[in-house]
C-alpha cells in the first residue's frame, strides 16, 4: 500500500529564504509523485509531478522536487521564498496504473515572514 | 476553458438528513475522483471514476455514500443519514484517461449540525 509521510506540519521562512518542504513516500512499484498548493478558499493546484525520467523536477512559480530512490523522499525546494508562496503543500503518490488515484499526506503550511 | 465546478460550495444539512453533492468535470475528462478532506489533513481518496462507471469504489466508508455518473460526465456524491462525522470539505477531481495529473475544483465544504 502506498503512503505518504510530510514532515512539519508548519514551516516558516522569511522572505528571500530557502524554502525546503519534505516528503517522504512508501511504495510498493514505482510511483508517480506530486506536489499540489492550496491558498486559502482555493481548490488544489499542481505544481509539479514526477512520473520517470529526470529525477530533478521544475514546477511553476520557481519550486522544484528530487526523487531519491534511495530514500524515499520527494522534497520540494525554492531558493528564495516570496510574500505569495505562503499556502498549504501537500504531497501525494499515486500507484494506479491507470489513473491518477492518489494518496496525500496531511500537508505543510508554509508562512513566509517580512 | 472552464475548470472542474462543483456546486454547492457551502452546504449545511442537520444530523440524518440526505445531501447531494455534484461534480462538473473538465470538458473531455474521462476519469473523474471524489476526495474527502477534514481539518487539518490531506485530501482522502473515496472513489473514481472511468467513464460511467466506478472503477475504484474502496475509498467510500460505509454505504452511506454512494456516487454516480450516469452520462460519464456530471457526477453526484450521495450522503444518507448524514452524521457530524461527514462534516468535511469534499473535494472533485478530473483528468485525461491514462493521465495521472488531476485537476480540482474548489471543493464542497459539508458541515452536519
Amino acid at each position: 500500500a502506498q503512503s505518504v509521510t510530510q514532515l512539519g506540519s508548519h514551516v516558516s521562512v522569511s522572505e528571500g529564504a530557502l524554502v525546503l518542504l519534505r516528503c517522504n513516500y512508501s511504495s510498493s512499484v514505482p510511483p508517480y509523485l506530486f506536489w499540489y498548493v492550496q491558498y486559502p478558499n482555493q481548490g488544489l493546484q499542481l505544481l509539479l509531478k514526477y512520473t520517470t525520467g529526470a529525477t530533478l523536477v521544475k514546477g511553476i512559480n520557481g519550486f522544484e522536487a528530487e526523487f531519491k530512490k534511495s530514500e524515499t523522499s520527494f522534497h520540494l525546494t525554492k531558493p528564495s521564498a516570496h510574500m505569495s508562496d505562503a499556502a498549504e503543500y501537500f504531497c501525494a503518490v499515486s500507484e494506479d496504473t491507470n489513473a491518477g488515484k492518489s494518496t496525500f499526506g496531511d500537508g505543510t503550511t508554509l508562512t513566509v515572514k517580512p | 476553458g472552464a475548470g472542474v465546478s462543483q456546486t454547492p460550495s457551502n452546504k449545511v444539512t442537520e444530523k440524518g438528513k440526505y445531501v447531494e453533492l455534484r461534480c462538473d468535470p473538465i470538458s473531455g475528462h474521462t476519469a473523474l475522483y471524489w476526495y474527502r478532506q477534514s481539518l487539518g489533513q490531506g485530501p482522502e481518496f473515496l472513489i473514481y471514476f472511468q467513464g460511467t462507471g466506478a472503477a475504484d469504489d474502496s475509498g467510500l466508508p460505509n454505504d452511506r455514500f454512494f456516487a454516480v455518473r450516469p452520462e460519464g460526465s456530471v457526477s453526484t456524491l450521495k450522503i444518507q443519514r448524514t452524521e457530524r462525522g461527514d462534516s468535511a470539505v469534499y473535494l472533485c477531481a478530473s483528468s485525461l484517461m491514462g493521465a495521472r495529473e488531476q485537476f480540482f475544483g474548489p471543493g464542497t465544504r459539508l458541515t452536519v449540525l
